[in-house]
């Protein structure tokens, strides 16, 4: 069974930083390229960013690009979202994802909140 | 960036009826599109990718067809647990991106 377990996320001063984390297990993590999506309170979703199997190649959405970070650690299989000067619009539930065929989602994690107010 | 839209907004139906919902592509997106429902509380679940395969588990009363800027996402006879808010998803180009989403609810 697969499972993507996010941590990390909190309730963080505007301009402050966060790192998510999401323990993949049940599948071939190495084999699997990965996303981020977010869902802000009451609304849609919305794609973060991306990352392909080896980590080298990397996808952001323009309001994340410059702020955010993704990477993974294969041997850890573990997918990461570093997060930086963080805003108010950045406040929703951090979906961990795990992309099958082309580019769609075929496993989502539990979703982690993040919380951006002074 | 490729703006997907919706619609409608909100669908009002009975359980047994049949449910159509559309996803319009501001440009081609080939057959490069997936559904997806969402209840509340959970996370999404893929219903149908490349526009017209149903993925693993999905029943048969949902098929989705369409290509190009056009999309249709049918449910035949509607169940109690139907009930959800649907999604659409382009991969064609980046940035990825989803429709506003259509909410179905119980008439």
């Amino acid at each position: 069974e697969v499972q993507l377990l996010g941590s990390g996320g909190g309730l963080v001063q505007p301009g402050g930083s966060l790192r998510l984390s999401c323990a993949a297990s049940g599948f071939t993590f190495s084999n699997n390229a990965m996303s981020w999506v977010r869902q802000a309170p009451g609304k849609g979703l919305e794609w973060v960013s991306s990352i392909r199997v080896s980590g080298g190649g990397t996808y952001y959405a323009d309001s994340v690009k410059g702020r955010f970070t993704i990477s993974r650690d294969n041997s850890e299989n573990t997918l990461y979202l570093q997060m930086d000067s963080l805003r108010a619009e950045d406040t929703a539930v951090y979906y961990c994802a795990k992309n099958w065929a082309r580019w769609y989602i075929d496993d989502w994690g539990q979703g982690t909140l993040v919380t951006v107010s002074s | 960036e490729i703006v997907l839209t919706q619609s409608p907004a909100t669908l009002s139906l009975s359980p047994g009826e049949r449910a159509t919902l559309s996803c319009r592509a501001s440009q081609s997106v080939s057959s490069y599109l997936a559904w997806y429902q969402q209840k509340p509380g959970q996370a999404p679940r893929l219903l149908i990718y490349d526009a017209s395969n149903r993925a693993t588990g999905i029943p048969a009363r949902f098929s989705g067809s369409g290509s190009g800027t056009d999309f249709t996402l049918t449910i035949s006879s509607l169940e109690p647990e139907d009930f959800a808010v649907y999604y659409c998803q382009q991969c064609s180009n980046w940035p990825l991106t989803f429709g506003q989403g259509t909410r179905m609810e119980i008439q």
